[in-house]
């Protein structure tokens, strides 16, 4: 079971909008504005696509945004496109014991 | 630009020792970034295992401490990953990244390796 929970699977239509979640504790995502967004498809490296809850690093569309409410951080995809489809992690700091914990991922389709 | 690649065994006995090798190419080992271990077991999500800094100073996860070592060779520009006492449980694709200072992002990775534990 993964210490950030994040719902299996999402999907949408192109050009539609849709939000994932990702919720944790006091101790991890509502303690620290240290939370990151990855797009990972299979067989390939993670991609990074935000950043300290909402920073998005130069290179990743303005179609990806982020997002934080107490202990829940959401990431939020604009204008879907096909391409966008594969799997979604986040992850986030959790102290100078556990580190860092990732969510168990989200699916994504574009319909 | 920096680019890191995992190497070692594809297949680890049980009780055995799984070791892992990151190379790191375009950049230097001795910077401000943390050298990172996640794992994937099949049909899981990411794990963290642990990282260590170019000084030798190593951050573990909790469950895997007591099996864990992470270790950096800043001559050969490489850090790699031991864990004893594998089990089938540890069967996973394991990916090596650098945790980027300052933003505290995990990038870039390595494509990542299948290590099977299995007899």
């Amino acid at each position: 079971q993964s210490a950030l929970t994040q719902p299996a699977s999402v999907s949408g239509s192109p050009g539609q909008s849709i939000t994932i979640s990702c919720t944790g504790t006091s101790s991890d995502v509502g303690g620290y504005d240290l939370v990151t967004w990855y797009q990972h498809h299979p067989g390939k490296a993670p991609k990074l696509l935000i950043y300290e809850v909402t920073e998005r690093p130069s290179g990743v569309s303005f179609r990806f945004s982020g997002s934080k409410s107490d202990n829940t951080a959401f990431l939020t995809i604009s204008g879907l496109q096909a391409e966008d489809e594969g799997d979604y992690y986040c992850c986030s700091y959790a102290g100078s014991r556990t580190h860092w914990v990732f969510g168990g991922g989200t699916k994504l389709t574009v319909l | 630009q920096v680019q890191l690649q995992e190497s070692g065994p594809g297949l680890v006995k049980p009780s055995g020792t799984l070791s892992l090798t990151c190379d790191v190419s375009g950049g230097s080992l001795s910077s401000s970034h943390w050298w990172t271990w996640v794992r994937q077991p099949p049909g899981k999500g990411l794990e963290w295992i642990g990282e260590v800094y170019h000084t030798g100073t190593t951050n573990y996860n909790p469950s895997l401490k007591s099996r864990l070592a992470i270790s950096v060779d800043n001559s050969k520009n490489q850090f790699s990953l031991k864990l004893t006492s594998v089990t089938a449980a540890d069967t996973a694709v394991y990916h090596c990244a650098r945790r980027t200072i300052p933003g505290n992002w995990f990038g870039p990775w390595g494509q990542g390796t299948l290590v099977t534990v299995s007899s």
